[in-house]
């Protein structure tokens, strides 16, 4: 059963960096057959794509947050991260890992999600 | 990005049916059958529950139906239950644009 974990600090200050990390247990991150994504949740509001790494390196970023966004993958780690700058508290979320098919695009696995919290 | 639209929120009663839609366009979903659909409990992740329009994951209830005409894809609940009280929601390819999902569906059961 493949299961994915987020981990991370739970308090970030305005301007800095969010840091988290997803790994990945009870299946492979270098199949081709997945790309590796993060998702965030608001408080009270939707979802929101971020962004995905393909094992290989490559990645593909939500336009409203790619001058802000690095997702990198450490395959022999079985973990792939998230870095996200200057935040601020609109930055506030849960955020989650995910596993999402290359060829149907949809999550078939998500971690549990971690809030994240921007303040001072 | 992709900007789905689903109705803020729907209700019925239990036993009976209810749809919820989900509104791209002719660059997502009307020219793509990879349409997937999630629940969220209060606190929970996300749970997937169809994907490419109508196919339904292993251990996911019949209950649960998928479809698609035009530009908009459906999720059909038949025979609701209390525990299908949730937030739904939808999420479509859209090819060399980002991804993205719909604004979230909430489900009463009255």
């Amino acid at each position: 059963q493949v299961q994915l974990q987020e981990s991370g600090p739970g308090l970030v200050k305005p301007s800095q960096t969010l840091s988290l990390t997803c790994t990945v247990s009870g299946g492979s991150i270098s199949s081709g057959d997945y790309y590796w994504s993060w998702i965030r949740q608001p408080p009270g509001k939707g979802l929101e794509w971020i962004g995905y790494i393909y094992y290989s390196g490559s990645t593909y970023y939500n336009p409203s947050l790619k001058s802000r966004i690095t997702i990198s993958v450490h395959t022999s780690k079985k973990q792939f991260s998230l870095e996200l700058s200057s935040v601020t508290a609109a930055d506030t979320a849960v955020y989650y890992c995910a596993r999402e098919s290359s060829s149907s695009c949809y999550f078939d696995y998500w971690g549990q999600g971690t809030l994240v919290t921007v303040s001072s | 990005q992709s900007a789905l639209t689903q109705p803020a929120s729907v209700s019925g009663s239990p036993g009976q049916s209810i749809t919820i839609s989900c509104t791209g366009t002719s660059s997502d979903v009307g020219i793509y059958n990879l349409v997937s659909w999630y629940q969220q409990h209060p606190g929970k992740a996300p749970k997937l529950m169809i994907f490419e329009v109508s196919k339904r994951p292993s251990g996911v209830s019949n209950r649960f139906s998928g479809s698609k005409s035009g530009n908009t894809a459906s999720l059909t609940i038949s025979g609701l239950q209390a525990e299908d009280e949730a937030d739904y929601y939808c999420y479509s390819y859209a090819g060399s644009s980002p991804r993205g999902f719909g604004g979230g569906t909430k489900l009463t059961v009255l």
